[in-house]
Formats: structure tokens, C-alpha cells, sequence
């Protein structure tokens, strides 16, 4: 069964330090890997899209990269408007739903 | 230039009474996608339109939900009946190419903002 897996679920950093946010994927046939943000209230707000294992891109303080299971959200030296709700998700060429499927989330939040 | 927008941005509804969501994607983007975010989860899939065609309808949870588009553009996601469980956030996405065959870095979906539903 498709699935995407996201940790932690929560992350509490201070103001400048450093982390990663992992996402499991299990598919049968992946298009694409998106990563979003969300903030409270608002819909998802695209950040980055990645194709194939090794694909990495970049966006200021976030960097996004891919492996044949997993992907990571490198946030560098976070600020405190960094913190929401970062979501992962995936498009299928396997025959099921024409939709992405997402994770339920990381809950990010930067302290000052 | 102007991205996808949802209206009502807040609809309370009384159990059992019928409720019309309305999404306005991007001019010009084929794609046009429901989702159904609950409190604390990502989005879930509910329907897929390539223009005025939907072709996926298999996360509608219940023959209650029904989705048009019927020019292509503007969409509307009608609850008939509404149940408590049908609390939650409808998301609505567009994307400007067919997301079947080739993949290209245009089959991304852009969110509008989405519509609170809660029923009482």
C-alpha cells in the first residue's frame, strides 16, 4: 500500500540551530515528491518538487534532497517565521488515485 | 498573478442540511483537485477534474459528496445531508498540466486557502 511516513511529529529548535525533517515513502511507482508548508489557517504553500533519487534543491535556509525511500527538509540556521507545519507528499504512476498522498506532517517550531 | 481562491471561508452547518463549496483555481490550469484536511493530518485526496472531466473520484468518502466543474474553470464540492464527521478543512488544488503520462515540473499543485466546515 502507498504511504508516507513523517518525523518527528513535532520539533521544538532555537533560533539557529540546525535540523532535518525525514519522510518515508513507500510506492509503487514514484513521480514526484513534493514538500510543502503550512501555516495555521492557511492552505499548503509549495516549496519544492524532486523527480528521482539524488535530486537536491534548494530554497534560502531550506535544502530538499531524495533517495529511493526517503526524503529530507535540511533547514539551516532556522529563523522563528520558519515555524509551521511542514508536509510531504507523493504522486503514484501505480494506477491508484490521480491525487498526492500526504503525511500527516512535522509541527515546527523555532524559538527565538 | 492571482492564485487559487475559496469561498465561503467558513461554513457552519447544522447536521443534515445540504452545503456547496466553491473553488476558483488558476486561469488557465487544467488540473483541478479536492482535498478534505482533518485537524492534525495532511490532506486527503477526494476527487480529480482535467477541465470539465472528472476522471478520479475514488477518495469521496460517501455518495453524499458530489464535485462539478462543468466549463472547466470554477468548481463546486457539494455535501448533501452533512454529518458531523464531515468536520474538517476542504482544500482545493490546481495544477496547470495533465499529471498522467510524462512527468514534467509542472504537474505541482498550488492550494488555495481552503474552507472551514463545521457541522453542529
Amino acid at each position: 500500500e502507498d504511504q508516507v511516513t513523517q518525523s518527528p511529529e513535532a520539533l521544538r529548535l532555537q533560533e539557529g540551530e540546525s535540523s532535518s525533517l525525514n519522510c518515508s515513502y513507500t510506492v509503487s511507482g514514484l513521480r514526484g515528491l513534493f514538500w510543502y508548508r503550512q501555516d495555521p489557517g492557511k492552505g499548503p504553500e509549495f516549496l519544492f518538487t524532486l523527480y528521482s533519487a539524488g535530486e537536491e534543491k534548494e530554497k534560502e535556509r531550506l535544502k530538499a534532497t531524495l533517495t529511493k525511500k526517503e526524503s529530507f527538509l535540511h533547514i539551516t540556521a532556522p529563523k522563528p517565521e520558519d515555524s509551521a507545519t511542514y508536509l510531504c507528499a507523493f504522486s503514484s504512476s501505480g494506477g491508484g488515485a490521480d491525487g498526492l498522498t500526504f503525511g500527516k506532517g512535522t509541527h515546527l517550531i523555532i524559538q527565538p | 498573478g492571482a492564485g487559487v481562491s475559496q469561498s465561503p471561508r467558513y461554513k457552519v452547518a447544522k447536521r443534515g442540511q445540504d452545503v456547496a463549496l466553491r473553488c476558483d483555481p488558476i486561469s488557465g490550469h487544467v488540473s483541478l483537485f479536492w482535498y478534505q484536511q482533518a485537524l492534525g493530518q495532511g490532506p486527503e485526496f477526494l476527487t480529480y477534474f482535467q477541465n470539465e472531466a472528472q476522471l478520479d473520484k475514488s477518495g469521496l468518502p460517501s455518495d453524499r459528496f458530489f464535485a462539478e466543474r462543468p466549463e472547466g474553470s470554477v468548481s463546486t464540492l457539494k455535501i448533501q445531508r452533512t454529518q458531523q464527521e464531515d468536520s474538517a478543512v476542504y482544500l482545493c488544488a490546481s495544477s496547470p498540466d495533465v499529471p498522467a503520462g510524462a512527468i514534467t515540473s509542472t504537474d505541482t499543485q498550488y492550494f488555495g486557502p481552503g474552507t472551514r466546515l463545521t457541522v453542529l
